[in-house]
């Protein structure tokens, strides 16, 4: 089974602060991906990765940064947080579509992150 | 830009109910899944539908692709509580998934 680990289930930060959230996947899958997920607004793409060190722009990428240093994690970083940062931050990870079509993301259970 | 909208956006509903949601779109996709998510869990892979028109079934879900390949539906038979959850769709283009807005399904015993 594919095992999606988020490093934190729950963060409280203060405003200004620089946060780091970490996933890490152990099915060798070249995609990553975060999100964010507000009530109403279903999950929103901020940014994915296709291999190690390349990185594109979701729908919603300003205020956040990511790096992909190693093909197994995928970090995201708030450069500096704001209260409108606050909300459930999902991974998730998939082969690339490329190569074996239609393929199931399968996703971290997600970290819950207040920004006071 | 929100370009899958679905519906109802909440829904309680007895025991032994059938039930129906709705994943619509002006554009077209390559691929449609849904998703199912609990409480303090991600999103998990229910079904991929690829084909125009194409039906699947998961049991007591019935899953449907819209021939134009714009729309989908999921429809639920005689709903159980282990149905409860937020029901996701999510549209493939360009090797990217854009979600829906969400179902969040209440089935009351």
């Amino acid at each position: 089974d594919v095992k999606v680990t988020q490093s934190s289930r729950y963060l409280v930060k203060r405003t200004g602060e620089k946060v780091f959230l970490e996933c890490v996947q152990d099915m060798d899958h070249e995609n990553m991906f975060w999100y964010r997920q507000d009530p109403g607004l279903g999950l929103r793409l901020i940014y994915f990765s296709y291999d190690v060190k390349m990185k594109e722009k979701g729908d919603i990428p300003e205020g956040y940064s990511v790096s992909r240093e190693k093909k197994e994690r995928f970090s995201l970083i708030l450069e500096s947080a704001s209260t409108n940062q606050t909300s459930m931050y999902l991974c998730a990870s998939s082969l690339p579509s490329t190569l074996i079509s239609n393929q199931p993301q399968h996703f971290g259970d997600g970290t819950r992150l207040s920004i006071l | 830009t929100q370009l899958l909208e679905q519906s109802p956006q909440f829904l309680s509903i007895q025991e032994g109910e059938n039930l129906t949601v709705y994943c619509n779109s002006s554009s077209v996709f390559s691929s449609l899944q849904w998703y199912r998510q609990e409480p303090g869990e991600g999103p998990v892979l229910l079904v991929t539908v690829v084909t125009g028109g194409e039906v699947k079934k998961l049991k007591r879900l019935t899953f449907q692709f819209g021939d134009a390949r714009k729309d989908s539906s999921l429809h639920i038979t005689a709903a159980q509580p282990g149905d409860t959850g937020l029901y996701l769709c999510a549209g493939e283009r360009a090797y990217k998934y854009i979600f829906g807005t969400g179902t969040r399904l209440k089935v009351l015993a």
